[in-house]
């Protein structure tokens, strides 16, 4: 069965260090993939998303991700976070079943802090 | 400008009500979602819909209902019967269903409280 860990529950960084949020994930065939953030009390918005191709994708506020087929992981970076980066973040993987829906499989989230 | 708008934002309620939350989109999109969001569980999908008059269970659908009479519009109704219905609910939609067409795009979303 399809599945996504994301196996840090909560990352403390300091302002302007640098970001790796771990992401992996279960599924047969080639994944679409995702990252969404998400503030307190809020929807979520995507960050980037891979569906083929080059496997360094770039995102909205100067995120990237890296899709690994042979770790199967899509790791999100940043070089130097910001004080608003504080959120959480969710992985997802696209999987599609017998009618081929759209359905996304989420992990349960890192807990992104930034310190002063 | 285009989106998801989802509404109220807080939701109180007494037990034993049912309450019915509302999700419109303004996008165009054939596909629309209901997710349950629990600390520490990530996103849970409740109902889907891919097209109008259309609408299938996702993976906690019991106690919930939805109905899709229209393109723009999917409300969820959380009855009585669902066994611990607070919690923050999530409205997406996509382009389509199917394809490569799997970004989801999420309304805020609405906070339930029963008591």
């Amino acid at each position: 069965a399809q599945s996504v860990t994301q196996p840090d529950i909560h990352i403390t960084v300091s302002e302007g260090a640098s970001l790796e949020l771990r992401c992996n994930y279960s599924y047969g065939a080639t994944p679409y993939l995702f990252w969404y953030v998400q503030s307190p009390g809020q929807g979520l918005q995507l960050l980037l998303k891979y569906f083929s191709g080059d496997t360094l994708v770039q995102g909205i506020k100067g995120f990237e991700a890296e899709f690994k087929r042979s770790q199967s992981s899509f790791n999100l970076r940043k070089p130097s976070v910001h004080w608003s980066d504080a959120a959480e973040y969710f992985c997802a993987v696209g999987a599609g079943y017998g009618g081929a829906t759209n359905k996304l499989i989420f992990g349960t989230g890192t807990l992104l802090a930034v310190q002063p | 400008d285009g989106g998801i708008t989802q509404s109220p934002k807080y939701l109180f309620r007494k037990e034993g009500q049912n309450v019915t939350l509302s999700c419109e989109q303004n996008l165009n999109h054939d596909a629309m979602y209901w997710y349950r969001q629990d600390p520490g569980q990530g996103l849970r999908l409740i109902y889907y819909s891919q097209i109008v008059n259309d609408f299938q269970k996702g993976d906690i659908a019991e106690g919930y209902s939805v109905s899709r009479e229209k393109k723009e519009s999917f409300p969820l109704t959380v009855t009585s019967a669902q066994k611990n219905p607070t919690a923050f609910y999530l409205c997406a939609s996509s382009i389509a269903p199917g394809g490569l067409h799997y970004e989801q795009y999420f309304g805020p979303g609405t906070r339930l409280t029963v008591t």
